[in-house]
């Protein structure tokens, strides 16, 4: 079965306390992986697409990486305005997108 | 930069009523879909459509349709709304099955 799971449930950081969110995946055939941001009350909003193992992308205090099993959102030196949830989902074989339940991020000034 | 608009912010409705959700994309885009969003649920597909007139089932359709009568627009209708209908409703669209890009979302309270 296609599954997603996000780990943590939550995080708090303190400013500048740099971390990793992980994103682990069963699915057959992966075609590719997304990282989403969500603001509470808003819908998600687009961050990374990954395509294969190895694969890296990058923007501003963000950082994301795919293995063959994991994706990990790398956040370096974080602020106040990074705190959201980070939503991930893999799109199998089939075009299916499967969502994993998130991280929620709060980063304490 | 894509636009998908979702035509409320806030719904309350009354058990029974018939509720449209209206969804609204600016980026010619033949792919949109409905999901809700639920606390710990994540979220979960109910419809999606790949092209004018075209729709498909998604993991939890029961108590919902769709109508896609132009490419840029895509609605949600709940027939008879209940009470374990209200969620969050965010609408997508999508070029040729890429990422996804979403509405802000109606928040829908059935009393």
């Amino acid at each position: 079965e296609d599954q997603v799971t996000q780990s943590p449930e939550a995080l708090r950081l303190q400013e500048g306390e740099s971390s990793s969110l992980n994103c682990s995946y069963t699915v057959s055939g992966l075609r590719g992986l997304f990282w989403y941001r969500q603001d509470p009350g808003k819908g998600p909003e687009f961050l990374f697409t990954l395509y294969s193992a190895g694969e890296e992308k990058e923007k501003e205090r963000l950082k994301a990486t795919l293995t063959k099993k994991e994706s990990f959102l790398h956040i370096t030196a974080p602020k106040p305005e990074d705190s959201a949830t980070y939503l991930c989902a893999v799109q199998a074989s089939t075009n299916k997108l499967i969502f994993g339940t998130g991280t929620l991020l709060a980063v304490q000034p | 930069d894509v636009k998908v608009t979702q035509s409320s912010r806030y719904l309350v409705k009354r058990t029974g009523e018939k509720v449209f959700l209206e969804c609204v994309q600016d980026m010619d885009h033949e792919n949109m879909f409905w999901y809700r969003q639920d606390p710990g649920l994540g979220l979960r597909l109910i419809y999606f459509s790949y092209d004018v007139k075209m729709k498909e089932k998604g993991d939890i359709p029961e108590g919902y349709s769709v109508s896609r009568e132009k490419k840029e627009r895509f609605s949600l209708i709940l027939e008879s709304a209940s009470t374990n209908q209200t969620s969050m409703y965010l609408c997508a669209s999508s070029l040729k099955r890429r990422e996804l890009f979403f509405g802000s979302g109606t928040q829908l309270s059935v009393l």
